[in-house]
């Protein structure tokens, strides 16, 4: 079970922090992303975070701006979004594993002046 | 970046079609493919992974098949509720990059 929250109303060059809080599976060796989905558009993945070596994977789109983060203690994965842009606007989903076989109801950002 | 490529884009069909998505891929992935369900509103459903294997709790009305490059999707006689939109996905390496979508319509 996945479980994000953070979304929001935000103008260009703000800053927001998803979280995802999981439980029912062994999640410090999962690999946990992000994937987000603007308006009517398909789904686009934005960044991972390997448990098994601790490795983190970022789309070019979202590189220097996004940090993808977890806190083992808490079973929570955090994706810190810095100097938003407009094309960032979606609706942002918690993923867990490569293969996807569990996913968080998602949550929306709204980048907008 | 592999790129993934569906078709068709979308389609329409019948309660009790047979219907076959296809999604090729611009190098090989072995068999590291998933195919996602999803509903307006909703978020993605995890159908089939490894290219061929049914998640649990997924109807075997639901196939997949295919390696390398090219892989389908198959949904036997169609019901309503898998009237959606599919999507494959590769993860084979980063980045994980998904086809465009095929949305399925009622004829």
């Amino acid at each position: 079970h996945l479980l994000e929250s953070g979304g929001g109303l935000v103008k260009p060059g703000a800053s927001l922090r998803l979280s995802c809080a999981a439980s029912g599976f062994t999640f410090s060796i999962s690999a946990m992303s992000w994937v987000r989905q603007a308006p009517g558009k398909g789904l686009e993945w934005v960044s991972t975070f390997r448990g098994s070596d601790v490795t983190t994977y970022y789309a070019e789109s979202v590189k220097g701006r996004f940090t993808i983060s977890r806190d083992t203690s808490k079973n929570m994965v955090f994706l810190q979004m810095n100097n938003l842009r407009a094309e960032d606007t979606a609706v942002y989903f918690c993923v867990k594993d490569g293969s996807g076989d569990v996913w968080g109801q998602g949550t929306p950002v709204t980048v907008s002046s | 970046d592999i790129q993934m490529t569906q078709s068709p884009s979308s389609l329409s069909a019948s309660v009790g079609d047979r219907i076959t998505i296809t999604c090729r891929a611009s190098q090989g992935v072995n068999k590291a493919l998933v195919w996602f369900q999803q509903k307006p509103g909703k978020a993605p459903k995890s159908l089939i992974y490894d290219a061929s294997i049914l998640q649990s709790g997924v109807p075997s009305k639901f196939s997949g098949s295919g390696s390398g490059t090219d892989f389908t999707l198959t949904i036997s006689s169609l019901q309503p509720e898998d009237f959606a939109t599919y999507y494959c996905q590769q993860y084979h390496s980063f980045p994980l990059t998904f086809g465009g979508g095929s949305k399925v319509e009622i004829k």
